[in-house]
Order: C-alpha cells, then structure tokens, then sequence
C-alpha cells in the first residue's frame, strides 16, 4: 500500500520568513495530494491540493510543487504569519483499478515566532 | 449544508470493554474514512466505506471494525479494548473514493483506563 514520509517533524521560523515541508510517497498509482491544516484543539482542513498532471499550484501566500518522476511534493508557505502556527499533514491517494484511500503523513509542528 | 458528525465527542472506557462511534457524513457524501491520531503518529489510516462496503482497510488488528449503513453513516467498533487504543478518531467523508478532498470530523476522544 501506499506509504507517505514527512519531514522535518517540527519546524520553526521567525514571522516573514518562508516555511517548506517536504513529503514522498511510494505508490506511483498515487494522482492526488493534498494538504491539510490541524490548529490546536480543531479538525484537520484542507489547504492546497495538487494533482499528478500539474507541476505547482499556489494560492496567495501558500504553494505547492510535485516531482511524479522523483515522487516527492513540497508545501512552501511564504511570509509566515503567527497565525500559520499549526501542525500541517501531506497526503496521498489515487484513483484507478485500486481507489487508493487517503494515506497521510505524520505531521509537521510549524511554529512562527513574532 | 451541515458538515461532518462524530458522536459522541469524548468516552472513557475500561479495558477489555468494547466501543462503538459513529459518524454522519455531510449529504450526498458516499465515501466515510476512519483515522487514528495519536501523538507523534498522525493520522493512521484504519478503513474505508463506500456505498455500504468496505472498500479498503488498514493495518490496524481485527478488533477495530466498522460498516456503513444505506443512509452513508458509518460506525466503528473496537473490542477489547487496550490502553494503547486510547487516541482521537477521526471520521472524514468524501463525495466519492480517490482523489477528492476529505471533510473531517471533530473526532471522538476516546481515553481507555
């Protein structure tokens, strides 16, 4: 099945500088990856989402890039604000013969610091 | 158009007991996934319903099981339960299987003692 690596685990940065969070998945199938934002106490929401026929998509101060050659994708968020403070997940799923469910990564804790 | 329902929203149980959550998708949403959040694990796929079938399952033991009911709702269940069960589930539903964004739940807190 499909199995999806985040790194780094934790990050901080000072308020304005540039976040990037770093994923791979296994599974070449995989066509869809999102990203997700979990604050403190809440559920987890979707943020971005890229699939395997774009190379990046952006939206206002977050982006995102896929390498399908490389299988690797890439959440960079630009001029962080104390308000991007959370824990961010990559995701992976497919759609084919298999219907891939929505594989997840463990997580990255961005803090911002004012 | 409500979002996703997890009932209840905190249990403690005693181990060895058993528990069953439920979870009502947003109208229309046919795909119900169910997650394990622990500290420091994420979010740990546990299975997956489409129209009333299982349609995909994770690594989890054959105590946790679920189904889906015609109306799309969902339940899971965990037998004998262990103290390492204690964690957040997360219900997310979805208009279809595969790539389409997933809505969450609040999730049950369930504390096993």
């Amino acid at each position: 099945g499909e199995n999806v690596e985040q790194h780094p685990s934790t990050l901080s940065v000072q308020e304005g500088d540039s976040a990037v969070i770093k994923c791979t998945y296994s599974d070449s199938a995989s066509n869809y990856f999102p990203w997700y934002k979990q604050e403190l106490g809440k559920r987890p929401q979707l943020i971005i989402d890229i699939r395997s026929n774009v190379g990046e998509k952006k939206d206002q101060r977050i982006a995102v890039t896929l390498n399908k050659t490389a299988k690797h994708f890439s959440l960079h968020i630009t001029e962080t604000q104390p308000e991007d403070s959370a824990v961010y997940f990559c995701a992976a799923s497919g759609r084919g013969s298999g219907n891939t469910p929505l594989v997840f990564g463990k997580g990255t804790r961005l803090s911002v610091i004012a | 158009k409500a979002g996703v329902t997890q009932t209840p929203r905190y249990l403690i149980k005693t181990r060895g007991q058993q528990v069953t959550l439920s979870c009502s998708p947003i109208s229309g949403h046919r795909s119900v996934s169910w997650y394990q959040q622990t500290p420091g694990q994420g979010l740990q796929f546990l299975f997956e319903y489409f129209s009333e079938t299982q349609r995909n399952k994770g690594n989890f033991p054959g105590r946790f099981s679920g189904r889906q009911f015609s109306n799309s709702r969902s339940e899971m269940n965990v037998s004998t339960l262990e103290l390492g069960d204690s964690a957040l589930y997360l219900c997310a539903s979805s208009p279809r299987q595969g790539d389409t964004e997933a809505f969450f739940g609040q999730g049950t807190r369930l504390t096993v003692v």
